[in-house]
């Protein structure tokens, strides 16, 4: 079975400083990774996808993110914070020798102030 | 534009009714889902459909029913059965049923609030 932790529900940050959201992940099998992003009332947009190529992923509007197996950690980073990035995001693992069901993380609610 | 609508944005359902909400998609996937979103739970799976004329539960199916009888469109009925049908509906598609190939990713819909009256 795998599941998915995001270890902080909320987290408030101040404009231009960095953001570490964090996401522990388990897996009998190798897993695919992401990050989405929701807007309040919105659908969700994919950020970044890790699928077993390099560890370091980078996505969209300055966001990266690192898989560490050793850690079984896929934490999402961005070295500054920006107003519209104020949003949930979610961590989301699959598996990928099965159909990919995926599984979500509760979400972290991110808050940024001026 | 491709993409996948919902609709409408804001459902109300009095106790006791029947409610279809609308999935279109133009993308040419070939999967379809319908998740349902709580605060603080994330996304739980409905159900799923990985080709026309087929589909599975997924983990929170009852008191909702779906059809796939075109590529294009999986709508969902949630039934008088489903006793806390308040949340907020998103449904998704991808081009095929294994989202951990690295060349798909889901694509989601805006959502649909559902509120009981």
């Amino acid at each position: 079975a795998q599941s998915v932790t995001q270890l902080d529900s909320h987290v408030s940050v101040s404009e231009g400083t960095p953001v570490l959201l964090r996401c522990n992940y388990s897996s009998s099998y190798s897993p695919s990774l992401f990050w989405y992003v929701q807007h309040p009332n919105k659908g969700l947009q994919l950020l970044l996808k890790y699928t077993s190529a390099a560890t370091l992923v980078k996505g969209i509007n300055g966001f990266e993110a690192e898989f560490k197996k050793s850690e079984t950690s896929f934490h999402l980073t961005k070295p500054s914070a920006h107003m519209s990035d104020a949003a949930e995001y979610f961590c989301v693992v699959t598996l990928t020798d099965s159909w990919g069901k995926l599984q979500f993380g509760a979400g972290t609610q991110v808050v940024v102030t001026p | 534009d491709g993409g996948i609508t919902q609709s409408p944005k804001y459902l109300f359902r009095k106790e006791g009714q029947n409610v279809t909400l609308s999935c279109e998609q133009n993308l040419n996937h070939d999967a379809m889902y319908w998740y349902r979103q709580d605060p603080g739970q994330g996304l739980r799976l409905i159900y799923y459909s990985q080709i026309v004329n087929d589909f599975q539960k997924g983990d929170i199916a009852e008191g909702y029913s779906v059809s796939r009888e075109k590529k294009e469109s999986f709508p969902l009925t949630v039934t008088s059965a489903q006793k806390n049908p308040t949340a907020f509906y998103l449904c998704a598609s991808s081009i095929d049923n294994w989202f951990g190939t690295g060349n798909t990713e889901a694509f989601f819909g805006q959502g649909t609030r559902l509120t009981v009256v």
